[in-house]
């Protein structure tokens, strides 16, 4: 996990607030994944992104969620008017290159959303 | 039926035991597979990484892939109270969307 940073660790929002989780990739990678986990549930893939661009946001639900990662900054995941539902872990990670021939995804140490 | 399915477990086992852990698939187009091991409040922390069938070690860790039966295992010789944490598969095909087991929980007894 060493090197994929994200912040807040832990958030609490109460539900239709907006909640803003930030991302800094390790030093060289330039492409960023975020995922998110549900309680008893494994990790389930989001989007993806690389400098001004999203290449796949598949996994993002249509409303209130979106991400961004700027040419300059780190990457956000944006939640607006939180709901209880949204309560769960979001990990982002990241890698030198797309795609997973010769090299591998590492993973930040999350950040805790809690919806009150 | 989910795309990855892993027993939850949660599994417990002494210390020194051979700790055994497996995931089925359905995708057969899956080649990359990998498993994380999660502690408490934590991310995933890769610990192998495997392209396609076969076997492979590192240290007190083999993980095995059987494709032609859509089932991998990982396995943790000479278990460590420290091994106590939540192990999660992930596999993938050629591009970046991987998919995660929902994890099984493990406990070393000292």
């Amino acid at each position: 996990n060493a090197g994929v940073m994200q912040n807040p660790r832990h958030l609490v929002r109460r539900r239709g607030q907006e909640a803003r989780l930030r991302c800094s990739p390790m030093k060289g990678h330039s492409h960023v994944y975020w995922y998110r986990q549900l309680p008893e549930e494994g990790l389930k893939f989001m989007v993806y992104l690389q400098k001004e661009n999203i290449i796949d946001e598949s996994g993002m639900p249509k409303e209130r969620f979106s991400a961004e990662f700027p040419k300059e900054g780190p990457s956000i995941l944006r939640i607006q008017q939180v709901v209880r539902g949204d309560s769960a872990a979001y990990f982002c990670a990241s890698s030198p290159q797309s795609g997973l021939s010769g090299n591998t995804i590492y993973f930040g140490e999350g950040s805790w959303l809690t919806v009150v | 039926q989910k795309e990855v399915e892993q027993d939850p477990g949660p599994l417990s086992v002494p210390e020194g035991a051979i700790v055994s852990l497996n995931c089925t698939y359905s995708n057969s187009a899956f080649q990359y597979f990998m498993w994380y091991r999660q502690y408490s409040r934590k991310g995933p922390e890769l610990l192998m990484y495997t392209y396609s069938s076969g076997n492979k070690e590192d240290g007190r860790f083999t993980a095995q892939v059987d494709k032609s039966s859509k089932y991998i295992s990982l396995f943790i010789r000479d278990s460590q109270p420290s091994d106590s944490a939540t192990y999660l598969c992930a596999m993938s095909d050629h591009d970046y969307k991987l998919s995660f087991g929902a994890g099984t929980t493990v406990t070393v007894r000292a």
